[in-house]
This record gives C-alpha cells, sequence and structure tokens, in this order.
C-alpha cells in the first residue's frame, strides 16, 4: 500500500469551473499535509499547507483536511488555463530526528478555455 | 527567497559512469533531500541528510550514495550508473522539524539523466 495514493486522471474542467483533487494517506501519524503544483518538466512549488482538521483558504485554493477519514483534498475556483499542470499530495511523518515526506503520483489537471 | 540549485538540467551519462549530482541551498536549511521521479511512481526519497555529514537511507537507497559535508551541499552519487537509472533527480532542503517555522521542502529545478 502507497503512503500517499492519488486519482493520476487527466481531470479536464472548462475555464471558470471549480476543480477538486482528492488524496488519501495511509499512515495516522501524519502531522502536516502539503500541497504542491508540477508544470511539465518543472520541479514541484509549494500551494498551500494544512495541519488542522478543516478547511483552509488561499485566494482561489482551498485545502480541505478530514484526519478521521485520512484525506485530503484540493479545491480551485474560477480555473483558468494557466492551472493545468499536475497537483501533488504530500504528507510529513515525524521520526525521532528528521521528518520524513512521502508524495503522491499526482493528479493531473487539464483546464480546457 | 529560498533557492536550491543544481548542477546540471539535464545529463547524459553511459552505463558504468561514475556520476555526480549537486545540490546547493542558500537559506541555511539542516534538511535535505534527493528524489527521483518517474512516471507513475511519483517522487521517491532516495537518501536525506539532517545535518552535515549524517545521512539517512530513503525508499530506495540502493545503487546509491551521498556525502554532505558542508551545510550548503548535498551531493548523489551513483556509483556505477545503470540504464535504470534514467529519471528526473530532484533536490530539496527544509528547516528542522525542531523549528516552529512551516516545514515545507523546497526544490531544486531538477536534473534530467539518461543513462545510456
Amino acid at each position: 500500500q502507497k503512503e500517499v495514493e492519488q486519482n493520476s486522471g487527466p481531470l479536464s474542467v472548462p475555464e471558470g469551473a471549480i476543480a477538486s483533487l482528492n488524496c488519501t494517506y495511509s499512515d495516522r501519524g501524519s502531522q502536516s499535509f502539503f500541497w504542491y503544483r508540477q508544470y511539465s518538466g518543472k520541479s514541484p512549488e509549494l500551494i498551500m499547507f494544512i495541519y488542522s482538521n478543516g478547511d483552509k483558504e488561499d485566494g482561489r485554493f482551498t485545502a480541505q483536511l478530514n484526519k478521521a477519514s485520512q484525506y485530503v483534498s484540493l479545491l480551485i475556483r474560477d480555473s483558468q488555463p494557466s492551472d493545468s499542470a499536475t497537483y501533488l499530495c504530500a504528507v510529513r511523518q515525524p521520526t525521532d530526528n528528521f521528518n520524513k515526506f512521502y508524495f503522491g503520483s499526482g493528479t493531473k489537471l487539464n483546464v480546457k478555455p | 527567497d529560498v533557492k536550491v540549485t543544481q548542477s546540471s538540467r539535464y545529463l547524459v551519462k553511459r552505463t558504468g559512469e561514475k556520476v555526480f549530482l549537486e545540490c546547493v541551498q542558500d537559506m541555511d536549511h539542516e534538511n535535505m533531500f534527493w528524489y527521483r521521479q518517474d512516471p507513475g511512481l511519483g517522487l521517491r526519497l532516495i537518501y536525506f541528510s539532517y545535518d552535515v555529514k549524517m545521512k539517512e537511507k530513503g525508499d530506495i537507497p540502493e545503487g546509491y550514495s551521498v556525502s554532505r559535508e558542508k551545510k550548503e551541499r548535498f551531493s548523489l552519487i551513483l556509483e556505477s550508473a545503470s540504464t535504470n537509472q534514467t529519471s528526473m533527480y530532484l533536490c530539496a532542503s527544509s528547516l528542522p522539524q525542531w523549528r516552529e517555522e512551516v516545514d515545507t521542502q523546497y526544490f531544486g529545478p531538477g536534473t534530467r539523466l539518461t543513462v545510456l
């Protein structure tokens, strides 16, 4: 079982719609949850992080965390063609001396003009 | 802004060669990481380091070694490159977990390595 699971997509949405990206994780000890955006041929860049159950909003992006269900999601409102990218979900699992990060394989999002 | 740089964007090597990938960060981060990214497999951790001269194996360390002689520099070494090591290699850095700031990982631009 993978630590972090994502649907690979592609997820296609029309411009202006809400895109909903989902992620599940296996270790209940995970403490921090991240969403990264990765354009083709580029490195991941952080969009948002969330620590607590509930919603966290930043501009057009909302991260949602449900620790009981081990579920994280990212909503993108008013989707733009420039949002077309692969979105990676990541979790942090602390150990005695350091953090271990686990990444999902990503969901490819296509926003159609 | 955090800046993580990698020595090469593209690299082509032959089977059996020893390959060095260099990563430098300028934010005085304690933690540094090496990942490889392959289609359908996501990012997989090869090695990480939480202090100078300290290293820990990640999930796929076989065929790789690392060196961290200075805090800002973390090197990945392919002792004898093989074709199955053709991949995108990403370096990242972060603050240690005992710091109160967000423990976000910052990524370098990546090195696309092809082993022929």
